[in-house]
Formats: C-alpha cells, sequence, structure tokens
C-alpha cells in the first residue's frame, strides 16, 4: 500500500488555468505538508497542516491555497497559474505537529506541474 | 534554520563503504541532525538522524563529531541503488519548517 499518494503525476497546463493537485496519507499522521522543488532542485517547505489547521504558511503567493478536508487528505489549489509554479510539488506527513526533533517525515513521489 | 555545507557531489565504487560528510558549524544544542535522500524521480525518504551520539540503522550509520560541528552519513556497502542526493538537515525539538539545501548527488559505479 502507497503511504502517500499524489494525483497527478503530471500536469501540464496553460497560464492563467487554475488547477488542483490532490494528497492522501493513509498512515493515520496528523500533520501533512506541502514542498515546492525548482529546476534547481532545491526544496522548500510551502504549508503544513496539523489536524485539519493550518501551521506554517511560508512566504508564497495568495494563488496557493491548501485545503484539508480531512486529516488524510491535504490538497493544493493554484489559482492564476504563472511559468514560474512549474515545479516539482511533493506532498508530505509526519506523526508529530512539525518535527519535533526526533520526528520522520514520509514523502509523497512528486507531481510535475509545467506552465506552458 | 542553522545552515548545512556538504559536497555538491561524490562518487563511489559499488561494495565500497561511502562517507558523506556534512558541516554545521552554527548547530545549536537542540538541533537534531537529519538525513534524508532523494532518489531520481522520487520523493525524498529519510535515512537516519541522531542528537549527539553515533546512530546506526539498517539504511546506514550517523557519525557525530564531539562538538556537533559536523556529522558524517556511512553507507557501508555501496549499491547502485544508493545513487541518490543526500540532504543533511537540521531540526530543532520545536521545529516546523524543513528546508533541504543542494545536498550531495552520490554516484555509484560498477
Amino acid at each position: 500500500d502507497t503511504a502517500v499518494s499524489q494525483t497527478p503525476k503530471y500536469l501540464v497546463t496553460q497560464m492563467g488555468n487554475d488547477k488542483s493537485i490532490k494528497c492522501e496519507q493513509n498512515l493515520g499522521h496528523d500533520t501533512m505538508y506541502w514542498y515546492k522543488q525548482d529546476s534547481k532542485k532545491f526544496l522548500k517547505i510551502m504549508f503544513s497542516y496539523n489536524n485539519k489547521e493550518l501551521i506554517i504558511n511560508e512566504t508564497v503567493p495568495n494563488r496557493f491555497s491548501p485545503k484539508s478536508p480531512d486529516k488524510a487528505h491535504l490538497n493544493l489549489h493554484i489559482n492564476s497559474l504563472e511559468l514560474g509554479d512549474s515545479a516539482v510539488y511533493f506532498c508530505a506527513s509526519s506523526s508529530e505537529p512539525g518535527l519535533a526533533g526526533t520526528d520522520t517525515q514520509y514523502f509523497g513521489p512528486g507531481t510535475r506541474l509545467t506552465v506552458l | 534554520d542553522a545552515k548545512t555545507t556538504q559536497p555538491n557531489s561524490m562518487e563511489s565504487n559499488e561494495e565500497e563503504p561511502v562517507h558523506l560528510p556534512c558541516n554545521h558549524s552554527t548547530i545549536s544544542g537542540t538541533d537534531y541532525i537529519h538525513w534524508y535522500r532523494q532518489l531520481p524521480s522520487q520523493g525524498p525518504e529519510y535515512v537516519i538522524h541522531g542528537l549527539t551520539s553515533n546512530v546506526n540503522n539498517r539504511m546506514a550509520s550517523l557519525a557525530i563529531a564531539e562538538d556537533r560541528k559536523s556529522s558524517t552519513l556511512i553507507l557501508h556497502r555501496a549499491t547502485l541503488r544508493d545513487a541518490a542526493v543526500y540532504y543533511c538537515i537540521l531540526i530543532d525539538y520545536s521545529g516546523y519548517a524543513l528546508n533541504f539545501g543542494k545536498g550531495t548527488s552520490l554516484l555509484v559505479t560498477p
């Protein structure tokens, strides 16, 4: 069974469109995250939710909005897509609210978003 | 977040040990040292973590300097499947944000 799954794996779209990426974890974790990995391979955190509540919101444009219908799901909605949004987006989960030093994160396989 | 410095790339022969270094001279007393790796076209996966003492698990060993300003991830027998980017990250007991640097790209040759 896949622990953290994301759909779609690839997403190609035009500038200005609105798109969503879905994430689900079956690990029973309370905390979920979204990361962005740019073309230089830097991986940066965007959001973190604990029990459906937003606990981290890094400097991310308002066009990005996470939505957590339940603690097993954290979806990422992106409005008015721009060329610079092209990247690989990773979802992750952990059992602690924040890494608490000793916790580990489980990452999904990633969604490669290409904005044309 | 306290910063870490790693070599951009390293190369190893298959079935030989690999020592991946990480410098973290500004580490604080509450920072844990975590290692993750990212195989090609996959999400990062946890490898190992430690605070002060050396740690071993089924994947690797972590050697932490006495002053904690550096650490070394040790893969005892590299396999082709170990070719990945290895990230060294510091996380404190209350840390939420987790940003990965560029890591070390490990090439394993037969």
